[in-house]
């Protein structure tokens, strides 16, 4: 298993300013992704963060928006810019656990973080 | 393309009744589908697996490809069970297997 952090666990922003929410697992992992989670909605990818390439985004997502960042293979960042209301979710931090084929497969689990709750004013 | 629906957002029942959380998919080929728990205040984990077959705290979710449903069941719901649930597919797409994620059913279960 993995363990996650994020940071912060929450905040409180005005519009138009931006954040950057972090997260660090304790072990080294290829794959990680950032979700969001709007109220009622259900759990969206944002986008798919590989070390040493680019973040690869969703329909809807756009890296001068959400740009991401993927150091190593323990850490990544996720900025939201340029807030506006319609910003305001969880946005989770989750990191995929290699199966026994020891590579990407349906077998694989994916562990999450425990969220970053963003309020953007 | 793949998709998850939960239709209840919230299902409440009380202590020592049956529960059913349902969940039907729309994947052509066969996919894997999960189900997740969020507990207060707690991160997103997961509950169980279909390919895992097994039964979690007395949670258990058959796969029926027939009608596209993998609902969760629990004969006698414990208080301890009020949490969010989620269901979600895993099928290839482009050589990955990102999972697509249902709403979330929230369960309350009444003393």
């Amino acid at each position: 298993s993995a363990v996650i952090s994020q940071k912060p666990s929450r905040d409180i922003c005005q519009r138009g300013t931006s954040l950057t929410i972090q997260c660090q697992v304790d072990s080294q992992v290829t794959m990680m992704f950032w979700y969001r989670q709007q109220p009622g909605q259900s759990l969206t990818l944002i986008a798919t963060a590989n070390q040493g390439s680019e973040a690869t985004y969703e329909s809807g997502f756009v890296i001068d928006k959400f740009p991401i960042s993927r150091p190593n293979l323990t850490f990544s960042t996720l900025t939201v810019s340029n807030m506006s209301p319609e910003d305001s979710s969880i946005y989770l931090c989750s990191v995929e656990s290699l199966g026994t084929s020891g590579g990407s497969s349906s077998t694989d689990t994916q562990y999450f973080g425990p969220g970053t709750r963003l309020t953007v004013l | 393309a793949q998709r998850v629906t939960q239709p209840e957002k919230l299902l409440s029942v009380f202590k020592g009744a049956p529960v059913e959380l349902k969940c039907n998919y729309s994947y052509s080929g066969s996919p894997e589908l999960f189900w997740y728990v969020q507990y207060s205040r707690q991160r997103l984990q997961l509950l169980l697996r279909h390919i895992s077959r097994e039964s979690i705290k007395g949670f258990t979710a058959d796969l029926n490809k027939g009608e596209t449903s993998f609902h969760l069941k629990k004969p006698f719901a414990q208080e301890e069970d009020s949490a969010m649930y989620y269901c979600a597919l895993s099928g290839p797409s482009g050589g990955s297997y990102i999972p697509t994620f249902g709403r979330g059913t929230s369960l309350i279960v009444h003393p």
